[in-house]
C-alpha cells in the first residue's frame, strides 16, 4: 500500500529553537514526496518537493529511502512558521494524485 | 497565485438530498483532482480527471461523481448525501507537465443535516 504516517498531531516549539516535522512513507520504487502547509484561514499549498531539493522559509526536507522518511526540518523557528503542515506522496495507484498524511499542527510560541 | 477557484464557499444540504461542486482551474491545467477533507483529517483523495476522462479514484462510493469541462472547469456531485458527507471538499490542478505540484481551490465547506 501507498501511504503516509505523520506521527504527530501537534507539535509545539518555541521561538528560536529547532523544528522537525516527521514524516514516514510506504512506497514500492522511488516516491516522489511534497510537503503543503496551511496557514489559518488560508488554501493548501506547496512548501517544498523533494525532487527540486530547495529550501523554502528557511524549511528543508531530505528523502531518507533507507528509512523511507522525509522529515521536514528547520533550525530556527518563527511564530509564523504556526500552521497546519500536510506530508503528501504522489501515488501512482491513482493516476498520479495526493496521498497526504493526517497533518501536523505546529504552534511556535514566543 | 490563486489559479483555482471553487463555489460556492459554503453549503448547507439535507441527508438524502444532492449537491454539485464547483471548481475552475488556470488555463493549461489539464489534471484535476478532488478531495475530503474532515475535520482534523488530511486530505483523502475522491477522484481525478484528465482530459475529461477519470483516470483515477480513491475509496469512495460512486454516488460520488464527477465531470470535467474543456474549459478547465470541473464539478463534482454526491447523490443521496449523508451526515458524514459533511467536510470541506478540495478541488486541486495542475498541468501535465512538470513537477506534478497541485494547486488547490479554498474548498467547498459543505454541512449535511
Amino acid at each position: 500500500a501507498q501511504r503516509v504516517t505523520q506521527p504527530e498531531k501537534l507539535l509545539s516549539v518555541f521561538k528560536g529553537a529547532p523544528v522537525e516535522l516527521k514524516c514516514n512513507y510506504s512506497y514500492s520504487g522511488s516516491p516522489e514526496l511534497f510537503w503543503y502547509v496551511q496557514y489559518s484561514r488560508q488554501r493548501l499549498q506547496l512548501l517544498l518537493r523533494h525532487i527540486s531539493r530547495e529550501s523554502i522559509k528557511g524549511f528543508t526536507a531530505d528523502l531518507n529511502k533507507g528509512e523511507t522518511s522525509f522529515h521536514l526540518k528547520k533550525p530556527f523557528a518563527q511564530e509564523e512558521d504556526s500552521a497546519m503542515y500536510y506530508c503528501a506522496l504522489l501515488s501512482t495507484n491513482s493516476g498520479y494524485a495526493l496521498n497526504f498524511g493526517k497533518g501536523t499542527s505546529l504552534l511556535v510560541t514566543p | 497565485e490563486t489559479g483555482v477557484t471553487q463555489s460556492p464557499t459554503h453549503l448547507i444540504k439535507t441527508r438524502g438530498q444532492q449537491v454539485t461542486l464547483r471548481c475552475s482551474s488556470q488555463s493549461g491545467h489539464n489534471t484535476v483532482s478532488w478531495y475530503q477533507q474532515a475535520l482534523g483529517q488530511g486530505p483523502q483523495f475522491i477522484f481525478q480527471y484528465y482530459r475529461e476522462e477519470e483516470n483515477g479514484r480513491g475509496n469512495f462510493p460512486p454516488r460520488f461523481s464527477g465531470l470535467q469541462f474543456p474549459n478547465y472547469s470541473s464539478e463534482l456531485n454526491v447523490n443521496a448525501l449523508e451526515l458524514d458527507d459533511s467536510a470541506l471538499y478540495l478541488c486541486a490542478s495542475r498541468a501535465t507537465s512538470g513537477h506534478y505540484g497541485y494547486t488547490f481551490g479554498s474548498g467547498t465547506r459543505l454541512t449535511v443535516v
